[in-house]
């Protein structure tokens, strides 16, 4: 009963590394999304992929690029970390693009950029 | 623009008192609404949702929501608290016929349920 599982957890990186977010889902779930959490400000959408093949940009997209590798897997790079990346990502799927579709998300990953 | 506002950053309520969290949204056209639940360290939880019909929404774990389209407001209430509710709690909104799936959060408002 997995739902959607993210790795890595945790991750602390130097300003300028580069790093892939995963997330996988078992749901056979048409969309996934990619979000970040900050403190006072809610979730912010990044990315999202309403199907195999289609993806778009969110609200935030600057600094991040996506691949959605296959129906299940949907995954976040970010190519030169900036402090300002310093945040919770959460990867969410949902049975279709229409937006009646409640989004199960993962547990996230803690991201520290120093 | 679509927007979610959550009034309250924080909400305190004793133990067996009924609760209200608070929302507004801003939207064109008719909205989608949505609550979640998050406990520290982990993902969001779907909670309930309105597409339309009944005004009043039943949820998990004995919440409900009351659609206010005058007011456009989406408060989440609970007739009975339980300190197992404390948590963060997200309104978030979606425009019907939007086929993207995308919400929209509100910034989220801490229960603190006391014994």
């Amino acid at each position: 009963n997995a739902g959607v599982t993210q790795t890595p957890k945790f991750q602390v990186l130097k300003t300028g590394q580069s790093m892939t977010l995963q997330c996988a889902q078992d749901m056979n779930h048409n969309s996934m999304y990619w979000y970040r959490q900050d403190p006072g400000m809610g979730l912010r959408l990044i990315y999202y992929s309403a199907s195999e093949g289609t993806t778009d940009k969110g609200e935030v997209p600057n600094g991040y690029n996506v691949s959605r590798l296959n129906k299940r897997e949907f995954s976040l790079r970010l190519e030169s970390a900036a402090p300002s990346q310093t945040s919770v990502y959460f990867c969410a799927s949902s049975g279709s693009a229409a937006v009646r579709q409640p989004q199960h998300f993962g547990d996230g990953t803690r991201l520290s950029i120093l | 623009a679509q927007s979610v506002a959550q009034p309250e950053d924080q909400v305190n309520v004793a133990e067996g008192n009924p609760l209200t969290v608070k929302c507004t949204y801003s939207v064109s056209g008719n909205p989608y609404l949505f609550w979640y639940v998050q406990y520290p360290n982990r993902g969001l939880q779907f909670l309930l949702k309105y597409i339309t019909g009944d005004n009043l929404v039943k949820g998990s774990y004995g919440f409900e929501a009351e659609f206010n389209k005058s007011q456009t407001s989406f408060h989440l209430k609970k007739p009975s608290a339980l300190v197992s509710d404390s948590a963060l709690y997200f309104c978030a909104v979606s425009a019907l016929g939007a086929n993207t799936g995308k919400l929209i959060f509100g910034q989220g408002t801490t229960l603190q349920v006391k014994p």
